[in-house]
């Protein structure tokens, strides 16, 4: 049963352009979300997280927003430049003492000259 | 610097053999959790860490184990139990959830195939 769901294996975009990343989820006990950017044989580096009592963060290039009622969150990327070309990972954790995280299955984004 | 290391970063085995993948951070954290991605796939808890002597079996511990003697390591052994082992594995860690730890750092990685 996939509790965190990136429907959209791939996405390309020309550079300068707004790239927006999207990710549902199905457990309401999720309280705490998070983004990372993976390249390839590479470990994933994070990028940004929201906490459920917000809709919305935002650092530098990147905002994260999140709509509780519809389970769903996104990235926004924006501009995009060729340097954000990888594959983005929405992870998300759940009330309770453990920090376990539970990743979708990842959208590779290709940013396009 | 503070970080996350995994050695090796490729490792070649024979069926029927068990392997032991390291996982060592300096970052004093106390939670450390180990992930396997197979491609097309996101990354699949396999076991987690939050204090040292403790652990629990994540979404696919069978055919894996672990131990946690000291604070900076948490060793991965894939057994001949496991039937698909060949996969990309990530060691992780983070402060603990009650210290506002929900971040997790990533070491880079080991590609692990078994022929």
């Amino acid at each position: 049963d996939q509790q965190v769901k990136q429907n959209s294996p791939s996405l390309s975009v020309q550079e300068g352009r707004i790239s927006i990343l999207n990710c549902d989820y199905t457990n309401s006990m999720f309280d705490y979300f998070l983004w990372y950017k993976k390249y390839p044989a590479e470990g994933p580096t994070f990028l940004i997280s929201i906490s459920s009592i917000k809709d919305k963060n935002e650092d530098g290039r990147f905002t994260v927003f999140l709509n509780k009622s519809a389970k769903h969150l996104s990235l926004h990327i924006v501009p995009s430049q060729p340097g954000d070309s990888a594959v983005y990972f929405c992870a998300a954790s759940g009330a309770g003492t453990a920090s376990k995280l539970t990743f979708g299955t990842g959208t590779r984004l290709q940013v396009t000259l | 610097d503070g970080g996350i290391t995994q050695s090796p970063k490729y490792l070649f085995r024979k069926e029927g053999q068990n392997v032991t993948l390291s996982c060592e951070q300096n970052l004093n954290h106390d939670a450390m959790y180990w992930y396997r991605q197979d491609p097309g796939q996101g990354l699949r808890l396999i076991y987690y860490s939050q204090i040292v002597n403790d652990f629990q079996k994540g979404d696919i511990a069978e055919g894996y184990s672990v131990s946690r003697e000291k604070k900076e390591s948490f060793p991965l052994t894939v057994t001949s139990a496991q039937k698909n082992p060949t996969a990309f594995y990530l060691c992780a860690s983070s402060k603990s959830r009650t210290s506002g730890g929900y971040e997790q750092y990533f070491g880079p990685g080991t590609r692990l195939t078994v022929t």
